[in-house]
């Protein structure tokens, strides 16, 4: 079983919906709760991270934490085209924080 | 803006060669990462490096070895190519305290036949 699991997708939707993306993880010594974003043919980049339990905000980005349910999401409010991408998961322990264990990444295509 | 440059975009290589990958970064950062990424697998990770001549084993560093020589660059070497090594290789710096913030290299399309 691996660490952390991701739903490759990929998964469309139409412009301007609620897109839900989610992770479990088995691990529990995770403290680090990351989202990295791809867009194709590039390198990722980091959309956002939680350290511990609960929720962050940012602009149409919400980042939740589940750490009872060992469960972690994304949500994009308004999701646009250029939202389209592959968005991975990553997670990483207080003690090893720059040992990162990425899901295999979800494909999103929002349609216009 | 951190600037992370990957040699290569893509390599054709053949089985037994040996192959240099190399990384730079601009940002003076302390960590220094190589990734392999393949469908269905995400990014695992190959070795690291958290100073200049230090490096550690990731979680797959079989048939890979490192080098790192200057703060800057960071260069990934397989001694004998295989084609199960055929991979997109990913190139990341963060700095020390922050080490969770990757920044990642656009990547190189390794292909052994």
């Amino acid at each position: 079983q691996k660490e952390v699991e991701q739903d490759p997708g990929p998964l469309s939707v139409p412009e301007g919906a609620i897109v839900s993306l989610n992770c479990t993880y088995s691990n529990s010594a995770f403290q680090y709760f990351m989202w990295y974003r791809q867009y194709s043919r590039k390198g990722p980049e980091l959309l956002m991270y939680t350290y511990s339990s609960g929720n962050k905000e940012d602009g149409r980005f919400t980042a939740q934490v589940d750490k009872s349910s060992k469960y972690i999401s994304l949500f994009i409010r308004d999701s646009q085209p250029s939202d389209s991408a592959t968005y991975l998961c990553a997670m990483s322990g207080k003690d090893s924080s720059y040992k990162l264990i990425f899901g295999s990444g979800t494909r999103l295509l929002v349609r216009p | 803006d951190v600037k992370v440059t990957q040699s290569s975009r893509y390599l054709v290589k053949r089985t037994g060669e040996k192959v240099f990958l190399e990384c730079v970064q601009d940002m003076d950062h302390e960590n220094m990462f190589w990734y392999r990424q393949d469908p269905g697998l995400g990014l695992r990770l190959i070795y690291f490096s958290y100073d200049v001549k230090m490096k550690e084993k990731g979680d797959i560093p079989e048939g890979y070895s490192v080098s790192r020589e200057k703060k800057e660059r960071f260069s990934l070497i397989l001694e004998s190519a295989s084609t199960n090594q055929t991979s997109m290789y990913l190139c990341a710096s963060s700095p020390r305290k922050r080490s969770i913030s990757l920044h990642f290299g656009n990547g190189t399309r390794l292909t052994v036949t």
